[in-house]
């Protein structure tokens, strides 16, 4: 079966731009994770859904970072008025069972922002 | 929150000798601990992990040790081959993941 898939791959944004990331999950899976990696660094989580409902925004570094995963499958993560400092790549994660189960998150490919 | 220190940030070795990364973790809380491999690029993926009611987990050339006591937990890979060669990360959990700053391994043929 076909594993977690992100778009765009890389995007390039000027300084001010709103970008929306997309993320496909596993088909089935319950939690959804979006984590921000700079470049260097281990990856830093932004934000947690387990079905359509975000449980955990805590890591979202502004009001500038807005997601959402209204049916409970796709989710997207838009950035609003990007700056410098937004550029990373995002990395969308998914795992079949809820928090309460600690089981494998399994890694999309990422998204390579870029904020000219 | 959870703090994840891993060191070193850079191990090279020479092809067939064994490499170690220990990290260490704040939160008692933390129950899962797993460890993943990034190569240049591309996404992160597991390749081993260890809970919390485990002392010991062992995969082929890969093993990982865990002291909940010392809130410390350890990589182990013997008989490393160039394949070997990429960023790995620990990360301690109780549900998202807290991620070391990563080891960067090298192993020369």
């Amino acid at each position: 079966g076909a594993g977690v898939s992100q778009s765009p791959r890389y995007k390039v944004a000027k300084r001010g731009q709103d970008v929306a990331l997309r993320c496909d999950p596993i088909s089935g899976h319950v939690s959804l994770f979006w984590y921000q990696q700079a470049l260097g660094q281990g990856p830093e989580f932004l934000t947690y859904f387990q079905n359509e409902a975000q449980l955990d925004k805590s890591g979202l570094p502004s009001d500038r970072f807005f997601a959402e995963r209204p049916e409970g499958s796709v989710s997207t993560l838009k950035i609003q008025r990007t700056q410098q400092e937004d550029s990373a790549v995002y990395l969308c994660a998914s795992s079949y069972l809820g928090t309460s189960v600690h089981n494998e998150q399994f890694f999309g490919p990422g998204t390579r922002l870029t904020v000219l | 929150g959870e703090n994840v220190e891993q060191h070193p940030s850079t191990l090279s070795v020479q092809e067939g000798d064994s490499a170690v990364i220990k990290c260490t973790y704040s939160d008692s809380a933390s129950n899962y601990f797993p460890w993943y491999k990034q190569e240049l690029g591309k996404r992160p993926q597991l390749i081993i992990d260890i809970r919390s009611n485990v002392g010991e987990k062992k995969d082929q050339r890969i093993a990982v040790t865990l002291n909940k006591t010392a809130k410390h937990f350890s990589l182990h890979i013997t008989e490393t081959q160039p394949e070997d060669s990429a960023v790995y990360f620990c990360a301690a959990t109780d549900y998202k993941l807290s991620f070391g700053a990563g080891t960067t391994v090298t192993v020369r043929a």
